[in-house]
């Protein structure tokens, strides 16, 4: 049981928009920023998105994440077929002094 | 481009000692502390701990505490992950991640895993 609640799947056409959600408590994304990593089979995860909505270098602008509240969300416009990968939200916890994930969402490129 | 090497898998007996290396390269290790995260096969990312390559401070998941050690060898850029008692529920990919950020952190560079085996 993760402690940042995102859903297990997501799926879009190529050239649509998803957004994928992730859900906490005041102890950890109400109080924190919130980072994505995207990670495809057999690999390591990559930053995609910290500071709840800064790219790093050579991440597309396709590439979008914001956060309200509690929640955050990622969003990728224009879909394209090597987005598909898993996606996890993160962010530092207050009450475990440490940094909790999200169970990911696998994003399906139909 | 900032490279983190990870020392390859392992296969332990259960009760056994593990120690994965992570090493650092293309950036100064000290001013960069290491996290360490695990993956179970077809789980999701789990966090472990933190040391700071500076002056060595950790900070561990309280899930690990007592069982985890991790180390710095400055002199080699190199980062150290044991984990003992190690049971076969410690199956996992065990990824180091530089921690970049300093009162908000995050992961920006990962080495390429290590997957520790644990079977009788």
């Amino acid at each position: 049981q993760s402690v940042l609640t995102q859903p297990p799947s997501a799926s879009g056409t190529p050239g649509q928009r998803v957004t994928i959600s992730c859900s906490g408590s005041s102890s950890n994304t109400g109080s924190n920023t919130v980072n994505w990593y995207q990670q495809f089979p057999g690999t390591a995860p990559k930053l995609l998105i910290y500071r709840n909505n800064q790219r790093p270098s050579g991440v597309p602008d396709r590439f979008s994440g914001s956060k309200s509240g509690t929640s955050a969300s990622l969003a990728i416009s224009g879909l394209q077929s090597e987005d598909e990968a898993d996606y996890y939200c993160e962010a530092w916890d207050d009450s475990l002094s440490g940094p909790v994930f999200g169970g990911g969402t696998r994003l399906t490129v139909l | 481009q900032v490279q983190l090497v990870q020392s390859g898998a392992e296969v332990k007996k259960p009760g056994a000692s593990v120690k994965v290396s992570c090493n650092a390269s293309v950036y100064t290790f000290t001013s960069y502390g290491i996290s360490w995260v695990r993956q179970a096969p077809g789980q999701g990312l789990e966090w472990m701990g933190w040391i700071s390559t500076y002056n060595g401070n950790t900070n561990y998941a309280q899930k690990f505490q007592g069982r985890v050690t991790m180390t710095t060898d400055t002199s080699t850029s190199t980062a150290y992950m044991e984990l003992r008692s190690l049971r076969s529920d410690d199956t996992a990919v065990y990824y180091c991640a530089r921690v970049s950020g300093a009162v908000v952190v995050y992961f920006d560079y990962w080495g390429q895993g290590t997957l520790v085996t644990v079977s009788s």
